[in-house]
């Protein structure tokens, strides 16, 4: 079954701890996304790789960090530094053809008490 | 900088009725835009796109550089089309990320 997953989809973390969030491809695309959604503020770009060993800060990507070893994989890591960590996170991909659009997970939605 | 204006955060329509989503962007170079769908537990989805001038789930978007916008128009709403709508714009030529607006969430009603 093709597509992209990520885990977890529920995460509880308390202040001051850093979280990694999993996104996972097995669709062949050479890039890959995290998007941060907030209600009434639509999708904001975190961080993008367009290829392995390779990727570029997005508009929001104070406090976050990220890592693209292998082709399949793009964690996403909400560190203590990120001042409003709570939210719905949104794992994608796309092919070389843009007009191919993305490819979404299904979400990570991260609370922080 | 790229900027997608979605001015409606609502819509309700009744089913059968016609139904427009409004989408205005802006952007210096030769735009590609999109429309993405969300329907309830649901992942995001490509809903259509302006390059390939198709008609989707009878939604259709029309590309107006003049107004700087890509309304997304349904002739007749279904009780199914009840979704939250993205609009989304990519710069030609660069990496493929894109700007979304803030979303409209379309209710039709019976």
């Amino acid at each position: 079954d093709g597509g992209i997953t990520q885990s977890p989809k529920y995460l509880f973390r308390k202040e001051g701890q850093n979280v990694t969030l999993s996104c996972e491809q097995n669709l062949n695309h050479d890039a890959m996304y995290w998007y941060r959604q907030d209600p009434g503020q639509g999708l904001r770009l975190i961080y993008y790789s367009q290829i392995v060993n390779d990727f570029q800060k997005g508009d929001i990507a104070e406090g976050y960090s990220v890592s693209r070893e292998k082709k399949e994989s793009f964690p996403l890591t909400v560190t203590s530094a990120q001042k409003n960590p709570t939210a719905f996170y949104l794992c994608a991909s796309s092919p070389p053809r843009q007009a191919a659009g993305l490819f979404f997970g299904e979400g990570s939605r991260l609370t922080v008490l | 900088a790229q900027r997608v204006t979605q001015p409606e955060k609502l819509l309700s329509v009744f089913k059968g009725a016609p139904v427009e989503l409004k989408c205005n962007y802006s952007y210096s170079g030769s735009p590609e835009l999109f429309w993405y769908v969300q329907y309830s537990r649901q992942r995001l989805q490509l809903l259509l796109r302006h390059i390939s001038r198709e008609s989707i789930k009878g939604f259709t978007a029309d590309l107006n550089k003049g107004e700087t916008s890509f309304h997304l128009k349904k002739p007749f709403a279904q009780e199914e089309d009840s979704a939250m709508y993205y609009c989304a714009l990519g710069a030609s030529g660069s990496a493929r990320q894109l700007t979304f607006g803030s979303g409209t969430q379309l209710t039709v009603l019976p």
